[in-house]
């Protein structure tokens, strides 16, 4: 059984950088068939995915385009866990944090590799962020 | 404004079927899957369907999923009180990544 248990302060001050991590137990951050996500939630913007990071061969990470330029998401095998950074924070940076794994699987078609993806189905419990002064 | 269109609510009274439609484009749902999620009170969303109407393992066979061109539809029958949560869709977007609906809040009369 899959869990993920994420960490992390739940305070910080304006231009700060906000730092979360998820711990996975019951499967491995470099599985060649998952992808680790991070998402948030808030009542301004809803459900929004803020990015992943995955394992084929090498490390790949997808971000957001609206937080592209301050988003990190890193792996750590080391301890079977990956992490959110997100800097120069803002209040409308207030919202629940969300670690997340998607499945998938691929299959070649000739000389391609195609990916099918099987939707976010273990979810961290949440962290609360307030981006206050 | 989310990219993918839901309306903010929807009603049913035990025993109805209900659907919640989502809208997107041709960069998101018009070339890519769609999963709902469904999130009560509280906690985290879970996922409900996948692969525009694949059922996860332990989903009640009441919920199914379709999709049309820009267009996908999560569809409950034999509606319960306990269907009553927030429920969203999500798709790939081949120009901005992952995007979620606005989400549809659903009440059971």
């Amino acid at each position: 059984q899959v869990q993920l248990q994420q960490s992390g302060p739940g305070l910080l001050q304006p231009s700060q950088t906000l730092s979360l991590t998820c711990v996975i137990s019951g499967d491995s951050v470099s599985s060649n068939s998952a992808t680790w996500n991070w998402i948030r939630q808030s009542p301004s913007r809803g459900l929004e995915w803020l990015g992943r990071t995955y394992y084929r061969s090498q490390w790949y990470n997808d971000y957001a385009v609206s937080v592209k330029s301050r988003i990190t998401i890193n792996p750590d095998t080391s301890k079977n866990q990956f992490s959110l950074q997100l800097n120069s924070v803002t209040p409308e940076d207030t919202a629940v944090y969300y670690c997340a794994r998607e499945g998938y699987s691929s299959r070649w078609y000739g000389p391609r590799r195609y990916y099918y993806y099987y939707g976010m189905d273990v979810w961290g419990q949440g962290t609360t962020v307030t981006v206050s002064s | 404004q989310s990219v993918l269109t839901q309306p903010p609510s929807a009603s049913g009274t035990p025993g109805q079927r209900v659907t919640i439609s989502c809208s997107g484009s041709s960069s998101n749902i018009g070339r890519n899957t769609v999963n709902w999620y469904q999130q009560l009170p509280g906690t985290a969303p879970k996922l409900l369907i996948h692969s525009n109407d694949q059922r996860p393992s332990g989903v009640p066979d009441r919920f199914s999923g379709s999709k049309s061109g820009t267009s996908a539809s999560l569809a409950i029958s034999g509606l319960q009180s306990e269907d009553e949560a927030d429920y969203y869709c999500a798709a790939w977007d081949d120009s901005l990544n992952g995007v979620f609906g606005g989400g549809t809040k659903l009440t059971v009369l």
